[in-house]
Parts: C-alpha cells; sequence; structure tokens
C-alpha cells in the first residue's frame, strides 16, 4: 500500500532533550516536506526537501533540523525542544515530475514538550 | 499570494449533495484551484484540482466560475466518512512548487 509512515504517533518529551521525528514513504517521491498544525494558525511548512541531499527551508524552521540522505525517509529533529514546539507534525511527499500532483500525507505526530 | 475565503463550518444531511464553496477574487492567471481535507484524526489528503474548466474525479466535482473568483467543490452524495475539514487552496504555477499553503477550511458536518 502506498503510504507516508511516521513514528512515533504520540511522544511527551521534555525541553531541551533532542528528539527525532521519523518521517519514510514508499512511493519513490523526490519531494518530501515537513508541517506542522496549531489550532488557530492552520498548517505551516517548517521544511521541504526537493530530492536527495536538497533540504530548504519552509515558513517556521527556526529550532529544526531536517536530513535527506535517502530518498525514502526525511527525518525531522528537534535538538533542544521547547514547549513552543508542542504540536501536531505531518510529514508529506509526492512525486516531483510535476509541481500539481497530489500531495500524500503521514498520519501525524502529535509532540507534547513539558 | 492569492488569498482564499471560506466559510467557517456547513452542515448537510446523509446521501444528499454538498456545494462547498470558495471566494479567491484576487487570484491570477496562473494559480490553480486545489481542495484538499482533513479527516478527524489524520493528515490532509488531496481532493481535486483544477485551473478554468469544471473537473470531475472519483472523489467530488469541482466547479469553477467563469472569470474564476469563485469556485464551489461539489461532493454528489455525502456519507459520514466525508465529515471533514475541507480547505481551498491556490497555487501559482511559477511559485506553487514548495508549499500547500492552508487556510481555516470549512468544517463540513454530516447528521446521519
Amino acid at each position: 500500500e502506498a503510504q507516508v509512515t511516521q513514528n512515533p504517533r504520540y511522544l511527551i518529551t521534555v525541553t531541551g532533550k533532542k528528539l527525532t521525528v521519523t518521517c519514510s514513504q514508499n512511493m519513490n517521491h523526490e519531494y518530501m516536506s515537513w508541517y506542522r498544525q496549531d489550532p488557530g494558525l492552520g498548517l505551516r511548512q517548517i521544511y521541504y526537501s526537493m530530492n536527495v541531499e536538497v533540504t530548504d527551508k519552509g515558513d517556521v524552521p527556526e529550532g529544526y533540523k531536517v536530513s535527506r540522505k535517502e530518498k525514502r525517509n526525511f527525518p525531522l529533529i528537534l535538538e533542544s525542544p521547547s514547549p513552543n514546539q508542542t504540536s501536531l507534525y505531518f510529514c508529506a511527499s509526492r512525486n516531483g515530475q510535476g509541481i500539481f500532483n497530489e500531495q500524500f500525507f503521514g498520519p501525524g505526530t502529535r509532540l507534547t514538550v513539558l | 499570494d492569492a488569498k482564499t475565503t471560506q466559510p467557517n463550518s456547513m452542515e448537510s444531511n446523509e446521501e444528499e449533495p454538498v456545494h462547498l464553496p470558495c471566494n479567491h477574487s484576487t487570484i491570477s492567471g496562473t494559480d490553480y484551484i486545489h481542495w484538499y481535507r482533513q479527516l478527524p484524526s489524520q493528515g490532509p489528503e488531496y481532493v481535486i484540482h483544477g485551473l478554468t474548466s469544471n473537473v470531475n474525479n472519483r472523489m467530488a466535482s469541482l466547479a469553477i466560475a467563469e472569470d474564476r473568483k469563485s469556485s464551489t467543490l461539489i461532493l454528489h452524495r455525502a456519507t459520514l466518512r466525508d465529515a471533514a475539514v475541507y480547505y481551498c487552496i491556490l497555487r501559482d504555477v511559477y511559485q506553487g512548487a514548495q508549499k500547500l499553503v492552508f487556510g481555516q477550511g470549512t468544517r463540513l458536518t454530516i447528521n446521519p
């Protein structure tokens, strides 16, 4: 089944404790992206990657890092999480051949930083 | 970026058609109209997109006004599973490659 998977789905952590949220897709998509969703603010892009070893900042990149060493994986790294990074996070991917190709979203990771 | 305006919420009954409106009065000639929806506790999913002509797929139909300043997503026969937040998004063909810009969307409630 074509899908985007994220792990973990739920995470409660404390301020300053480094964490990684993994994202993997099995559709051989070139483009991958991370969004966060907050009440009243909607979905906002954090980082995106057009292909392996190519990443760029989205609208809200502060406090986050990403890497794209393999085509299928796009982990989101929070080196020193803070409470304002408590949010619902979504990973997405699409075929890079056409910008209008639909984006496939993962199921989400709910992160709470205490 | 051109903006979209959608009602905050709508309600309909199961097995009836639903018309979800979207206003985009500042749309440019290179903006495509996309619709995504987000079911409860899930990530967004693609519904449909179009430029000028009406579009149909297995999920829905998209009716685009002749002046392109508004569009309507049509669910022909709503089911309980169609209860979701529906997002109308404009994507510029030259600048829209990198991301989707989600607004607040319309929360659709389907009554049994």
